[in-house]
Parts: C-alpha cells; sequence; structure tokens
C-alpha cells in the first residue's frame, strides 16, 4: 500500500540526548514536512523540502535538524538544544508545486523526562 | 504569512444534527485542504477544494476564494465524527508552497 510511515510511534528520552524520527513515503513524492503539535493546539511546521538534497526552516526550526538524501525519506533530529521536545511530530508529503495534496503519516510521539 | 482563521474553536452536537465549520484566510490560494485528526492523532484528508463545492458523504465543503472563505458542512453527526478539524491553505504568492494551518475547530457529538 501507498502511504508516509513514522517509526516510532512512542518514544521516551532523556533530557539532553538527541532522538531521530524516522519518515518514509511511497508515494513518489517530491515535497515532504515536518510539523510539531502540541496538546490543544494546532500545527507548526518545522522543516520541509521541496526536492532532494534541499531543504528550507519553518517557524520553529531551532533545536532540529534534517536531511533529504533520498526521495523517499525524511528523518527528523531533535537535538539536545530543543527546550521543550515533548510534543507529538507528523510528517507529511505532497506531489510538490502549488496545487499538490498534502497527505499525513501517523506521527510519533515524544515524551522528554 | 498567510493567516487562517476557524470558528468556531469548539462544538458540542448531540447526535444526528448538522453543523458548519468556517475556516477564513487573509490571501490569495492556490490549495486547500480539510482534515479530520482522529482521538488517536491521525489527520485524515476530506476534501482538496481550493474552488467550488465537492460532496462525500455525510460531508460536503464549498469554497468561496474571491471571499477568502471555506465551509465544511456536516449532517446527521455521528459519534466518530468528533475529533478535531483543521483547514490549511497554500499561499498563492508563496514560492515555498508551504501549507498553513488553522487552529481547528474541536467536535464533540454526544450520543
Amino acid at each position: 500500500d501507498g502511504g508516509i510511515t513514522q517509526s516510532p510511534k512512542y518514544l521516551f528520552r532523556k533530557e539532553g540526548q538527541n532522538v531521530t524520527l524516522s519518515c518514509e513515503q511511497n508515494l513518489n513524492h517530491d515535497a515532504m514536512y515536518w510539523y510539531r503539535q502540541d496538546p490543544g493546539q494546532g500545527l507548526r511546521l518545522i522543516y520541509y523540502s521541496q526536492i532532494v538534497n534541499d531543504f528550507q526552516k519553518g517557524d520553529i526550526a531551532e533545536g532540529y535538524s534534517v536531511s533529504r538524501e533520498k526521495k523517499e525519506s525524511f528523518p527528523l533530529t531533535v537535538t539536545s538544544a530543543q527546550k521543550n521536545p515533548t510534543a507529538f511530530y507528523l510528517c507529511a508529503s505532497s506531489i510538490g508545486g502549488p496545487g499538490g495534496e498534502l497527505f499525513f503519516g501517523e506521527g510519533s510521539r515524544l515524551t522528554v523526562l | 504569512g498567510i493567516q487562517v482563521e476557524q470558528s468556531p474553536p469548539d462544538l458540542i452536537l448531540q447526535e444526528g444534527a448538522n453543523s458548519t465549520l468556517r475556516c477564513n484566510f487573509s490571501d490569495s490560494v492556490n490549495n486547500l485542504q480539510w482534515f479530520h485528526q482522529n482521538p488517536w492523532g491521525q489527520l485524515i484528508n476530506l476534501f482538496y477544494i481550493p474552488s467550488g463545492t465537492k460532496q462525500n458523504g455525510r460531508l460536503s465543503a464549498t469554497t468561496v476564494a474571491t471571499e477568502r472563505y471555506s465551509l465544511l458542512y456536516i449532517s446527521s453527526s455521528q459519534t466518530t465524527d468528533s475529533g478535531v478539524y483543521f483547514c490549511a491553505v497554500v499561499d498563492r504568492k508563496d514560492p515555498g508552497n508551504q501549507f498553513y494551518f488553522g487552529t481547528g475547530t474541536s467536535l464533540t457529538v454526544i450520543p
């Protein structure tokens, strides 16, 4: 089945540790996105990539890093510099361009103890 | 960036009732989508509707692009309709084609 797979679904980490969230898509989409959602809030854009080997910061990029070495993959690293990393992280993709429809993975819930 | 406002922020309905959710945006858009976030957090695509009207079962949506708003209609609501409804838009002037989300409408349908 075509879709977006995020892993792990749940992750617990100690403060000060870096963690990497995986996002893989087999939809042949050019554009990929990472969003953060806090309880009771909307979605905020962390990073996005419109093409392989290129990505741009979103509204809340500080404390996060990404790479886009393959079209199918867009991993997100939550670094120790992120002050409040506990959140729900959502990966999405679209065909790219102004009219592309956005599709989401199931999300990864990160809790920092 | 473009501003996206949704109303009402919260809505409680009796099962079987109808409702209208609204999304206002501050500038011209290339793309507008409605999503339903279920209790497990997953975002489900409801409509891709930059303009015009679409229907899917009990749900329908209308976007009036020239007046910068979109409406989502839910008829004969069911408890499974509960969750948060988001609209998202792409600013026509944004070369990065970012999606901007509203803050959502939280819907609770009670039996």
